[in-house]
């Protein structure tokens, strides 16, 4: 079980870059990395998600060091709408029998962006 | 859109009482997932099912069950509801490949169970 520990909030300010962290100490050879974004009653939305170094698409940047016991989201010149819960997950691939422990969100980090 | 049709959006209904959420995946996923969020618990995970089958068991009540029919739409059943029932739940779907994309869920709109 790779249990996450993620700030439980954060904020800053639009147009800023904001990095949130998240510590995964006892992950595994086989587990991913999985960025989710909550907005109020809606459900999560896929951000981002990766195994090593670094993974960049349109929307964010993941930063995942050598020892893969931590993991860091970056999102770019953030705005209003990006003042959502976002959530990092851990866990081996479905297919490969990961079973629960990779699909539990923990209580996530609220992000508030302040005009 | 995101492909994953949850009925219905909203159901208020009284303690003692049975419901059933309905979950349509995306088109060409064959995992099913379904998660409870309430105000105090946040997003917590239910069961998974693989085309047809269980795949994984969270933190679901016995008074709760579910099931992933061969069109691949899934049922959740809440019976004996009681008020801390009352929640958001959430159907989302994968494809489920080996490898880099697994893991990677699509989420619908969920549906708020109010129980009076």
């Amino acid at each position: 079980l790779a249990k996450t520990t993620q700030p439980i909030s954060m904020d800053s300010y639009e147009g800023q870059e904001v990095n949130i962290t998240c510590s995964h100490n006892n992950i595994a050879t086989n587990d991913y990395i999985t960025w989710y974004q909550q907005f109020p009653s809606q459900g999560p939305r896929f951000i981002i998600q990766g195994y090593k170094t670094k993974v960049t698409n349109e929307v964010a940047s993941l930063f995942i060091p050598a020892d893969r016991k931590s993991s860091t989201l970056s999102l770019p010149r953030v705005s209003l709408s990006d003042t959502a819960v976002y959530y990092c997950l851990v866990g081996p691939t479905l297919y490969s029998g990961g079973g629960a422990d990779g699909l539990t969100f923990g209580k996530g980090t609220h992000l508030i962006i302040q005009p | 859109d995101s492909g994953v049709t949850q009925t219905p959006k909203h159901l208020i209904t009284a303690t003692g009482q049975r419901v059933t959420l309905r979950c349509s995946p995306r088109s060409g996923d064959l995992s099913v997932y379904w998660y409870q969020q309430s105000l105090d618990q946040g997003l917590q995970f239910l069961i998974q099912y693989y085309n047809g089958e269980e795949r994984a068991k969270g933190n679901i009540l016995e008074r709760f069950s579910a099931q992933q029919f061969p069109d691949l739409h899934s049922e959740l059943n809440l019976s004996s509801l009681e008020l801390g029932d009352s929640a958001l739940y959430f159907c989302a779907s994968s494809v489920v490949p080996q490898g880099a994309g697994a893991n990677v869920l699509t989420f619908g709109a969920g549906s708020r169970l109010t129980v009076l």
